[in-house]
Order: C-alpha cells, then sequence, then structure tokens
C-alpha cells in the first residue's frame, strides 16, 4: 500500500526566513516523489521530483526538496521565503511499477511580510 | 501548447441530474486520471485509464463512469449527482512510466444543490 503523510495543516513563515513542508510516505518497492504547489483558483503545478540519486533535488521557483530513506520522508525547502510562495503544496508518492500517484492533504504555507 | 484542457469550469447541479466532465490532453500522453479535492483529505483517485480503452477504479469509485475511446480524451460521467459529489475535480495526464510527473487540468468546481 502507499500513503503520504503530512503531518502540518498550515505553516507560517516570515518573508526572508528559510521555510521547511514537510511529508512522510509509505510504498512498495523504490520511491518515486514529487511535490506540487496549487495556487488559488488553478491546477497543480509540478514542482521537482525525486527518482534516484543526489538527495537533494533542486526544482522550480528556488525550491528544493531532501530525500532521507531511514526516515522515509521528502521535505521540501526554501531558503529564503517570499510573500508569493504563499499556497497549497501537496507532497505525492508513486511506487516501483504503480501509474497511480498518491497524495497527502497539503500544506497551507504562508508568507507574512 | 494547451496542456490539459477540462470544461466546465463551474457547474451546478441539481441533485438526480447527470453530467459529464471533459478533460482533453494534446501531449499524446497514455496515462490519465480524474481526483476530486475536499477540504482537509487532499486529492482522491476517482478512475484513471492507461491506454485507449482500457480503464479502472481508483480509491473513491462510486458514481462515476468514464471511458477512453480516444488518447485525447477521458470524459468523466455522474451517473445521478448527489450532494456528496461537490468538490473540485482535477484530470492529469502522464507517460506511463512511474518516475514521470502528471500535468494537471485548471479544475471543475462542481456543486450539487
Amino acid at each position: 500500500a502507499q500513503s503520504v503523510a503530512q503531518p502540518e495543516d498550515q505553516v507560517k513563515v516570515a518573508e526572508g526566513n528559510p521555510l521547511t513542508v514537510k511529508c512522510t510516505y509509505s510504498v512498495s518497492g523504490n520511491p518515486y516523489l514529487f511535490w506540487y504547489v496549487q495556487y488559488p483558483n488553478r491546477g497543480l503545478q509540478f514542482l521537482l521530483k525525486y527518482i534516484t540519486g543526489d538527495n537533494l533535488v533542486k526544482g522550480s521557483y528556488g525550491f528544493e526538496a531532501e530525500f532521507n530513506k531511514s526516515q522515509t520522508s521528502f521535505h521540501l525547502k526554501k531558503p529564503s521565503a517570499l510573500v508569493s510562495d504563499s499556497a497549497l503544496y501537496f507532497c505525492a508518492v508513486r511506487g516501483t511499477g504503480a501509474n497511480n500517484l498518491f497524495f497527502g492533504t497539503g500544506t497551507r504555507l504562508t508568507v507574512i511580510p | 501548447n494547451a496542456g490539459v484542457t477540462q470544461t466546465p469550469k463551474f457547474q451546478v447541479l441539481k441533485t438526480g441530474q447527470s453530467m459529464t466532465l471533459q478533460c482533453a490532453q494534446d501531449m499524446n500522453h497514455e496515462y490519465m486520471s480524474w481526483y476530486r479535492q475536499d477540504p482537509g483529505m487532499g486529492l482522491r483517485l476517482i478512475h484513471y485509464s492507461v491506454g485507449a480503452g482500457i480503464t479502472d477504479q481508483g480509491e473513491v469509485p462510486n458514481g462515476y463512469n468514464v471511458s477512453r475511446s480516444t488518447t485525447e480524451d477521458f470524459p468523466l460521467r455522474l451517473l445521478s449527482a448527489a450532494p456528496s459529489q461537490t468538490s473540485v475535480y482535477f484530470c492529469a495526464s502522464s507517460r506511463p512510466a512511474e518516475n514521470t510527473e502528471a500535468f494537471f487540468g485548471q479544475g471543475t468546481r462542481l456543486t450539487v444543490v
């Protein structure tokens, strides 16, 4: 069975501070991990993915994510938050040989000016 | 390049009415799927298709039908709308490989009264 947990419904950070949005996963076989962002009244936009290789993955808009196999985590990070980063963020996982993406419940990020 | 196009963007139905949510993609993706997004529940998979003529059920298929007669189109039919089907619906497409990201439409906001 595949599942994703995003333990924080909401994260608030001050502009210019580093941000972290947490994600843990459970999957059969090797995990393929994804982060998506959703702005109000819009669809989901792909940010980055972990397939294999380096545990630190860099993506769009200055975001990066760290894969930790022992902790089964894939936390999203950004060194300096912008007000425009305020949005809903989803972590998703796909297991080896699987077609379907399983999503977490989402974390609402608010960056305070 | 339009990507994934969903119509309509908004719809209000009365209980018991039927309707079809349209989804089309122009990326020649074999894999397509429908999700519903509800507050606090993230995205849940309704139905998916791995190619023309092949469909299968996801996590929450009851009350919905799909068909896939062409690679491009993947309509979602609500047979007899219920208030519990009030939600935002997203269509997604991707290449049929576990390490590829999915592309999402802009969503259809459906209200059943």
